[in-house]
């Protein structure tokens, strides 16, 4: 499978604990984004990055939420500390660099990582 | 603040109807529409996409019509089967906006009826 990957799929954690998730973007896609899904809502963006640098991270994002990119290939966004509020779908994106008016730019999704937080 | 509005929140078609979704944007550096796809438990597919130099766009079942002016967008799913009941989105992006980010509507939850 050459789509975009995450792992894991669901986890279930107590509150206060500290989570990881890992994605895995299509090879040679530059720029890596992160969003949040919540039940009945529209994804909304926390951050992303192109190769390695992390270029934008949105308010959404608080300080007890790292993510790092470290070779340019996959990702992992950290979660310390969970609140209840965390609950919600965790989705990956992937993407080439857009061309300056060229072919429609796309976003490719993984299958998310639901997150629980009891 | 949400700058992408998507009606109607829900919708019901029979087998074999037509399934319209509306999409209202307000930030003019937005020059990219595509709509997402997604099922229970999975993650958002792209569906079909366009930019507003083109007034609409048809891949399959599937057509975008766009209205630069009023700054509107729909999704035309013709002939509906219920393999396309899901949750589309529309969403927004802007070639020269930092990260190229999509904003994403609320969602319309379709129910296609045998």
């Amino acid at each position: 499978d050459t789509g975009v990957s995450q792992d894991p799929r669901h986890k279930i954690t107590k509150r206060g604990q500290n989570v990881t998730f890992r994605c895995d973007p299509i090879s040679e896609h530059n720029r890596l984004y992160w969003y949040r899904q919540t039940l009945g809502q529209g994804p909304e963006f926390l951050t992303y990055f192109q190769n390695e640098a992390q270029l934008e991270k949105s308010r959404l994002l608080s300080d007890r939420f790292s993510a790092e990119r470290p070779k340019g290939s996959f990702s992992t966004l950290e979660i310390q500390r969970t609140e209840q509020g965390d609950s919600a779908m965790y989705l990956c994106a992937s993407s080439p660099l857009p061309q300056s008016r060229g072919p429609d730019y796309e976003q490719y999704f993984g299958p998310g990582t639901r997150l629980t937080v009891t | 603040q949400q700058q992408v509005k998507q009606s109607p929140q829900s919708l019901i078609v029979q087998k074999g109807g037509i399934s319209i979704i509306n999409c209202a944007y307000e930030n003019t550096a937005f020059d990219y529409f595509p709509w997402y796809q997604q099922f229970p438990g999975k993650g958002p597919a792209l569906l079909i996409a366009i930019r507003p130099d083109v007034s609409e766009k048809k891949e399959g079942r599937f057509t975008i019509s766009f209205n630069k002016s009023a700054k509107q967008f729909s999704l035309h799913i013709m002939d509906s089967q219920p393999g396309d009941s899901a949750t589309y989105f529309c969403a927004a992006i802007g070639f020269k906006a930092a990260g190229n980010k999509l904003t994403f509507g609320g969602g319309t939850r379709v129910l296609v009826k045998p």
